[in-house]
């Protein structure tokens, strides 16, 4: 079975302007959560999708939306691009047939490595 | 205000020794714990979990200590190997919200050959 695959694996911009991730979930996977990684703050939970719809949501500006296809394949979009959004963004797919945590567990993909300057 | 704190950004043991990790949380809501390891570029794989109703959960080299008073989790990893050596990434969620991970910072782990 193919992972989660994140494209693409590095991009380089510049303030100001805004940048589009995509993420394929593991096949059959329905939930697709997006994380930042920086060296500063670590891992940060930015939001989930679930059946095209978001879910949960983390602590970050609106700058930082996504969206969910109809087969379960997911891009982040960030506006308006601040050095400080220079980090790793994982894309992490999981079943979400349960809730329960022990049936649920989260499979990231490498990452796309962002950086802005 | 970190919910999730790894206070030791690096651990370093010799190889067949055991290693302990150590993760403190504060949300009272957390009631499922995970431990997720990283190479450099790689996403984080999934390695154990443990619910809040149990206080142990082994998996081979691997046991996972919870104790709820305390706010207190501890990864074991016996014997260590060179191939363990990786960050190390505790993190913490609650039942209905199972996908929605708050992270420690991580503990970079060397192992010593």
């Amino acid at each position: 079975k193919a992972g989660v695959t994140q494209t693409p694996r590095y991009l380089i911009k510049t303030r100001g302007q805004q940048v589009t991730l995509s993420c394929s979930p593991i096949s059959g996977h329905r939930s697709v959560s997006w994380y930042q990684q920086t060296p500063g703050q670590g891992l940060q939970f930015l939001f989930e999708y679930f059946s095209e719809t978001q879910r949960n949501k983390g602590n970050f500006p609106g700058r930082f939306s996504g969206r969910q296809f109809s087969n379960s394949r997911s891009e982040m979009n960030v506006s308006t691009l601040e050095l400080g959004d220079s980090a790793l963004y994982l894309c992490a797919s999981s079943l979400a047939g349960t809730g329960d945590p022990a049936n649920e567990k989260l499979f990231f993909g490498s990452g796309t490595q962002l950086s802005v300057l | 205000d970190q919910q999730v704190k790894q206070n030791s950004p690096s651990l370093s043991v010799q190889e067949g020794r055991i290693s302990i990790l150590n993760c403190d949380y504060t949300n009272s809501m957390f009631d499922y714990f995970l431990w997720y390891k990283k190479y450099p570029a790689e996403g984080p794989t999934f390695l154990i979990s443990i619910s809040s109703i149990k206080d142990k959960n082994e998996d081979g080299r691997f046991t996972v200590f919870l104790n709820k008073s305390a706010k207190h989790l501890s990864l074991h990893i016996v014997p260590s190997q060179p191939g363990d050596s990786a960050v190390y990434f505790c993190a913490a969620t609650w039942s209905g919200s199972a996908r929605q991970l708050t992270f420690g910072s991580g503990t970079q782990l060397t192992v010593l050959p």
